[in-house]
């Protein structure tokens, strides 16, 4: 079992929003404004879409966006292309003992 | 550009030996600390190990503690993964990832994975 739970699926039509949920507790998600999230196509590595919470990095789309409240942090991506459709990844600093931790992983599909 | 490409993967026997490297370019491989990650076939992501930028410091996941052993060589720009008394649980892609700053915990660059497999 993972430490982060993510969904196992979520689903939008092009030009939609989807929101994918990540909750962790107070000594993860909670206590530190560490979370990160991947993007991961088949057979590829992980690609980083959001650190730090909400910051982006260089060449990453602005329809991906990161938030968080409380244990929970979420990644949105409005305006669904096709090329989203993926495997998405959080992760969080975990503290001094655990360091990271990641969730279960959402799959993605454009419908 | 930066680049990480990791080796050594391949077929190994449950309680033997495997070593990974990956080799790190177009950046500064002593001025990041470096991690290790796995994903097991059709699972989800598990942090495995982290080294500093010179060595100093290690950690690492219970589960592979006390049997892997992470270590860099910066000279030659390469990062290692000792595993030992391999498990069928062990198998996995394993990536070698670059922490991005000292002052946060992300992964900006991951190489491309070399698979393990544990099997007898």
């Amino acid at each position: 079992q993972s430490a982060l739970t993510q969904p196992r699926s979520v689903s939008g039509s092009p030009g939609q929003s989807v929101t994918i949920s990540c909750t962790g507790t107070s000594s993860d998600v909670g206590g530190y404004n560490y979370v990160s999230w991947y993007q991961q196509h088949p057979g590829k590595a992980p690609k980083l879409m959001i650190y730090d919470v909400n910051k982006r990095p260089s060449g990453v789309p602005d329809r991906f966006s990161g938030s968080k409240s409380g244990n929970t942090a979420s990644l949105t991506i409005s305006g669904l292309q096709a090329e989203d459709e993926s495997d998405y990844y959080c992760c969080s600093y975990g503290g001094s003992y655990t360091l990271v931790v990641f969730g279960g992983g959402t799959k993605l599909t454009v419908l | 550009q930066v680049q990480l490409v990791e080796s050594g993967g391949g077929v190994v026997q449950p309680g033997r030996s495997l070593r990974l490297s990956c080799a790190a370019s177009g950046f500064t491989l002593s001025s990041f600390a470096m991690n290790w990650v796995r994903q097991a076939p059709g699972k989800g992501l598990e942090w495995v190990a982290v080294i500093s930028y010179d060595g100093n410091n290690k950690y690492y996941a219970d589960s592979v503690k006390g049997r892997f052993t992470i270590s860099r060589d910066n000279s030659k720009k390469t990062l290692d993964l000792q595993m030992n008394s391999l498990k069928g649980e062990d198998t996995a892609v394993y990536y070698c990832a670059r922490r991005a700053t000292i002052t946060s915990f992300y992964f900006d660059f991951w190489g491309q994975g070399t698979l393990v497999t544990v099997s007898s």
